[in-house]
């Protein structure tokens, strides 16, 4: 069984719709959590970073995390066809941080 | 400030054949850490790089191997090519030794085709 597990698989959404995408986690170790975006041919980019339980919000984006039932979440509200890329989640263990390990991203189309 | 540039960025390679990939990290940031990223999948850990020392490793075998140099710099090092090392390889740059503080800054990647 993989450590991280991310869904949905494709998603495509008409502009303006409210995204979920989610990650459950296995290990008990992961501490700090971090969601990425990554257009096509280009490297992953930061969009939140969170060690915490609960929501924190930036703009169109909230993320959550529950530790105790070991899953994360991204919302994003008002979708744009801008958003439109692929969504990775990366998790780090609290000890040994530099083993990170990332989610296998799911791929977002936003439709005008 | 410069970001993390990554060269070459598309590469041929026969089986069998040595690969040198190079990573400039980002001003200000002294660790960097390898992805190797396959096609339809998420990035996966080769290695970090802290002042010099390797400072964490994932699942790959010791063909694959790195370097760091004191402006921060790294390589990575693929040796005995084979089919399945064919992938888009990811360096990323951070400040801190742990690697996790503030997040990763990553570099556009170096795609490998083993032939």
């Amino acid at each position: 069984q993989k450590e991280v597990e991310q869904d949905p698989g494709p998603l495509s959404v008409p502009e303006g719709a409210i995204v979920s995408l989610n990650c459950t986690y296995s290990n008990s170790a992961f501490q700090y959590f971090m969601w990425y975006r990554q257009y096509s041919r280009k490297g992953p980019e930061l969009l939140m970073y969170t060690y915490s339980s609960g929501n924190k919000e930036d703009g169109r984006f909230t993320a959550q995390v529950d530790k105790s039932s070991k899953y994360i979440s991204l919302f994003i509200r008002d979708s744009q066809p801008s958003d439109s890329a692929t969504y990775l989640c990366l998790f780090f263990p609290g000890t040994n941080a530099g083993k990170s390990t990332f989610g296998d991203g799911t791929t977002l189309t936003v439709k005008p | 400030e410069t970001g993390v540039t990554q060269s070459p960025t598309h590469l041929i390679k026969t089986r069998g054949q040595q690969v040198t990939l190079r990573c400039s990290s980002q001003s200000g940031h002294n660790t960097v850490s390898w992805y190797q990223q396959a096609l339809g999948q998420g990035p996966q850990f080769i290695f970090q790089y802290y002042r010099e020392e390797e400072n964490g490793r994932g699942n790959f075998p010791p063909r694959f191997s790195g370097l760091q140099f004191p402006n921060y710099s790294s390589e990575l090092n693929v040796n005995a090519l084979e089919l399945d090392d064919s992938a888009l390889y990811l360096c990323a740059s951070s400040k801190s030794g742990q690697g996790y503080g503030a997040g990763y800054t990553f570099g556009s990647g170096t795609r490998l085709t083993v032939v």
